[in-house]
């Protein structure tokens, strides 16, 4: 229950495309988060929502914390080149650590 | 200014012999964390260090693994008696303060247990 599952492992599209990409879990949690990391590089925080519904956009990035509490989808729009990495969705894991999900892969087709 | 940073950046070492992974936070971040990833994972909770408090270890794998944090900056994780599984990218992240969803990561270490 304290698992985050997201899907799609990985992703393979050509640029300009939009992505869209979840993460559920069978708890009910009060934070998602989602962050992005570049090869060699440690992630970095996107989007954080903490509402039921809310709907959140940072640039090409929408997110949305699901209506149940328990899923959140992340949307790109328009791919770019530097849109390549690891979209991670994590949650907090008691007061502290994050709990991070298992990751998408997302590569852009030249 | 100057991000978390990390050294060394690689490290390979036979199965068996110690490891020292160093993680120098952000400037005034009281909150300092551990997280491993294994090849084609998520990030894995290792520990994490606020102030003066108590560390929170329960994310440790086993004995093998200690960190400690001087002076409240810099960090050290130390893996004892390496085995294969222990290859991964150990990454470190801090936080202005304890329980922040913004937590800045470093650029990891990359760790190679031959």
């Amino acid at each position: 229950g304290q698992q985050l599952n997201q899907s799609p492992q990985s992703m393979f599209i050509q640029e300009g495309e939009d992505v869209s990409m979840n993460c559920t879990s069978s708890s009910i949690f009060n934070t998602w988060l989602w962050y992005k990391q570049d090869p060699g590089e440690g992630p970095v925080l996107l989007i954080a929502l903490y509402k039921a519904g809310e709907l959140t956009s940072n640039g090409r990035l929408t997110a949305q914390f699901g209506i149940t509490r328990k899923d959140s989808f992340l949307n790109i729009s328009a791919s770019i080149p530097s849109d390549v990495g690891i979209y991670f969705c994590a949650r907090r894991g008691g007061a502290q650590k994050l709990v991070f999900g298992q990751g998408t892969r997302l590569t852009i087709n030249p | 200014g100057a991000g978390v940073s990390q050294s060394p950046s690689n490290k390979v070492t036979e199965k068996g012999k110690d490891v020292e992974l160093r993680c120098d936070p952000i400037s005034g971040h009281t909150a300092l964390y551990w997280y491993r990833q294994s090849l084609g994972q998520g990030l894995e909770f290792l520990i994490y260090f606020q102030g003066n408090s108590a560390p929170d270890k329960s994310g440790l794998p086993s004995d093998r693994f200690s960190a400690e944090r001087t002076g409240g900056s810099v960090s050290t994780l130390t893996i004892q008696r390496t085995q294969q599984e222990d290859s991964a990218v150990y990454l470190c992240a801090s936080s202005l303060r304890e329980a922040a969803d913004t937590q800045y990561f470093g650029p990891g270490t990359r760790l190679t247990v031959l």
